[in-house]
């Protein structure tokens, strides 16, 4: 079965750069949600997306935005990265039409590094 | 506090033991449950969902959820080296947004 595809897995960046991380939900999937897991940490809610809607945010810092295309795949747009900004970056995705009990299923993660 | 409690661990347990997780949680408005299994290094992997009091089985799994307590469970039986992980509790709440909300995670060992 198709799963959540993220890109890229793995992205070296120096400190002040941006980088863009990319995100293509299990097909028929219309919410997707990104999550920041920092070394030793739990997963963080970052900012989800319904129907290329944003429908909730979470933690998100100001220097990152993120949207929805019409094609669903989303994409976690960060700017002037900060060395604290290394972490996982998870996408997940689900149908947003059976409320909560629905899955999110996650992709594999983008590994961000900041030099 | 933090909303979705575990204990860190490491919790060790021989082969062909069974191990038992347990995640506490404050929102008494949370409706849905899930345990995730995640290896070094990997994304999150879903073990079980559960929402309604009582226990839920599937296969060497066992969920059990007591909303009275804000109280859920992973029971493995029959542990092997390969559920060696660390596995993650997440909880929704309700007008949560249906975003996931983690413990720490409870690091597991399955020793030989």
């Amino acid at each position: 079965a198709a799963g959540v595809i993220q890109s890229p897995r793995h992205l070296i960046k120096e400190k002040r750069e941006t980088a863009t991380l990319k995100c293509y939900p299990i097909p028929r999937h219309d919410t997707v949600y990104w999550y920041q897991q920092g070394p030793g940490q739990d997963p963080q809610f970052l900012i989800s997306f319904y129907e290329k809607m944003q429908s909730d945010k979470g933690s998100i810092p100001d220097r990152f935005s993120a949207q929805q295309f019409s094609d669903y795949h989303s994409e976690l747009n960060m700017s002037s990265l900060e060395l604290g900004d290394s972490a996982l970056y998870f996408c997940a995705s689900r149908t947003g039409t059976s409320g909560p009990q629905e899955t999110q299923y996650f992709g594999p993660g983008t590994r961000l590094l900041v030099l | 506090q933090k909303e979705v409690e575990q204990n860190s661990g490491p919790l060790s347990v021989p082969e062909g033991a069974i191990a038992s997780l347990n995640c506490t949680y404050s929102d008494r408005g949370s409706q849905s449950f899930f345990w995730y299994r995640q290896y070094s290094g990997k994304s999150p992997e879903l073990i079980m969902f559960i929402y309604s009091n009582g226990d839920k089985e599937d296969g060497r799994f066992t969920a059990q959820l007591n909303k009275a307590s804000q109280y859920v469970s992973l029971l493995i039986r029959d542990s092997q080296p390969s559920d060696s992980a660390t596995y993650l509790c997440a909880v929704i709440v309700t007008g949560g947004g249906n975003k996931l909300t983690f413990g720490t995670g409870t690091q597991l060992k399955v020793e030989l």
